[in-house]
């Protein structure tokens, strides 16, 4: 079956960066778009960017423009998510996700809690 | 920016129907997708392509659009039905407009 998981929590200072992990299962990572998706405390959900994972492509949106990176491993069947410039605003739980046909985001993974302090 | 307006909370009896809506300019020309997101949860595709079901999504859950307006109706509502719905719109003219509505709290009474 189509597993997406993540890395653990993360504890960041302000400035610091994060890097995340989607390790992926149960379908040809190739074939697919992944996408990264975060939530705020009690907040809505909020695109940040895909990856094509055949061609390594992305797109990112124009909020998170130079702060995010994704980038794929084709053998590891992972795509990871790094976030620089960390302020009290980014803490969130960030999900990647698989993108269908339409745009829409059929499998998700467990999702993982970054925590900006000081 | 696009904005996409859900109202904040709907409640609804067991076994009623509850409808959920989702306002954004022009929504007749996007594709819409609905989510349920269930407390410490990720959230959980239950409509796309504006009506279509995942497998496994009961058939109480339906979805339609018209003008500025997206609803997502859950017939029969049970217990297990309580979360909070979240819309998403998608554009295929465009490779980043991927929009999530403000999300509606349903409550089961």
């Amino acid at each position: 079956q189509v597993q997406l998981v993540q890395s653990r929590a993360e504890v960041k200072s302000p400035g610091a960066s994060v890097q995340i992990s989607c390790m992926t299962s149960g379908f040809t990572f190739n074939f697919y778009t992944l996408t990264w998706v975060r939530q705020a405390p009690g907040q809505s959900l909020e695109w940040m960017g895909w990856i094509n994972a055949d061609n390594g492509n992305t797109k990112y949106a124009e909020k998170f423009q130079g702060r995010v990176t994704i980038t794929r491993d084709t053998s590891a069947t992972t795509t990871y998510m790094d976030l620089s410039g960390l302020t009290s605003e980014d803490t969130a739980v960030y999900y990647c996700a698989r993108q269908g046909n339409y745009g829409e985001f059929g499998y998700w993974g467990q999702g993982t809690l970054v925590t900006v302090s000081s | 920016s696009y904005v996409l307006t859900q109202p904040p909370s709907v409640s609804v009896a067991p076994g009623k129907t509850a409808m959920i809506t989702c306002g954004g300019n022009n929504i007749e020309t996007k594709t819409v997708h609905w989510y349920q997101q269930k407390p410490g949860q990720a959230p959980v595709l239950v409509i796309y392509y504006d009506n279509e079901r995942p497998s496994g999504i009961p058939e109480r859950f339906s979805g339609s659009k018209s003008g500025d307006t997206a609803t997502l109706t859950i017939s029969r509502v049970e217990a297990g039905d309580e979360a909070d719905y979240y819309c998403q719109l998608w554009d295929s003219h465009s490779d980043h407009f991927y929009v999530f509505g403000t999300g509606t709290k349903v409550t089961v009474l």
